[in-house]
C-alpha cells in the first residue's frame, strides 16, 4: 500500500512567515511522529501523537512550533515567524501502535524547507 | 540523556569488501536498537532492528547484534555491492521516538 506523504517536498519562505508542512500517514497507524533533520546530522525528535492527542511534544524547540492532528490521521507542524534557522528538512514517520519503543517507524519522503 | 555515537565516514570500499559501521549507546533502560538507510535521492527505510540483548537483526546480508555488555549495535556486511552506497543511521528507541547517531556515509566504487 501507499507508504508516508508528505507535502510540498520542498518550501521556500521568507524569515518572519509562516509555514505548515503536512503529513499523510500510512492508513491505520495510530502513532505519528515529527523530526527535523539538519544538514549533515540524524533526525532529531519533535513531538509525536497517539490518535489525536499530542503524547509527547518535548523536542519542539520553543512556542513558534506547533501540531495537530485533529482526526487521528492526518498532521500539519505549523511553523510561526519563522527563522533562517529553521531550515533543515521536516520528517514524519508513522507506526501501526506506539507500544514500549519496539514498533518499525516508516518515514515518509520530507519537506525540505528553507527560510531566506 | 539517552545518546548514539556512531562512527564518522565516509566510509570508503571496494566492492566486496567487508563492511563494519560502529555504533555504541547510553541509555539508561533497555531500548530497542535499530540501523536505517537512507539512499540518494530517498527517504529513511528501517533496515533492521533489535529489540532485546544478544538479538541479532539482520536483512539484505547487513547484521547486527545487541551487546549489552559492550552498549554497541555494529552493523556488518560480509561482501559489500555499488547498490550499498547510502547513509546509514544507528537508533535507539526512548519510550516510544527514535534518538539518532550522526550518520554514516558508506561509498562503495566497483
Amino acid at each position: 500500500g501507499a507508504g508516508v506523504s508528505q507535502t510540498p517536498s520542498n518550501k521556500v519562505t521568507e524569515k518572519g512567515k509562516y509555514v505548515e508542512l503536512r503529513c499523510d500517514p500510512i492508513s491505520g497507524h495510530t502513532a505519528l511522529y515529527w523530526y527535523r533533520q539538519s544538514l549533515g546530522q540524524g533526525p532529531e525528535f519533535l513531538i509525536y501523537f497517539q490518535g489525536t492527542g499530542a503524547a509527547d511534544d518535548s523536542g519542539l524547540p520553543n512556542d513558534r512550533f506547533f501540531a495537530v492532528r485533529p482526526e487521528g490521521s492526518v498532521s500539519t507542524l505549523k511553523i510561526q515567524r519563522t527563522e533562517r534557522g529553521d531550515s533543515a528538512v521536516y520528517l514524519c514517520a508513522s507506526s501501526l501502535i506506539a507500544g514500549e519503543g519496539q514498533e518499525t517507524q516508516y518515514f515518509g519522503p520530507g519537506t525540505r524547507l528553507l527560510v531566506l | 540523556g539517552d545518546s548514539v555515537t556512531q562512527m564518522e565516514g565516509p566510509v570508503t570500499l571496494s566492492e566486496e569488501a567487508f563492511l563494519t559501521i560502529n555504533c555504541t549507546y547510553t541509555a539508561t533502560g533497555y531500548p530497542s536498537l535499530f540501523w536505517y538507510v537512507q539512499y540518494p535521492g530517498e527517504g529513511l527505510q528501517l533496515l533492521l532492528k533489535a529489540t532485546k540483548a544478544d538479538d541479532k537483526g539482520s536483512n539484505k546480508g547487513f547484521e547486527a547484534t545487541y551487546r549489552k555488555e559492550t552498549t554497541s549495535f555494529h552493523l556488518e556486511k560480509g561482501s559489500v555491492q555499488v547498490s550499498d552506497s547510502a547513509v546509514y543511521f544507528c537508533a535507539l528507541s526512548d519510550q516510544d521516538k527514535l534518538i539518532f547517531g550522526t550518520g554514516t556515509r558508506l561509498q562503495v566504487f566497483p
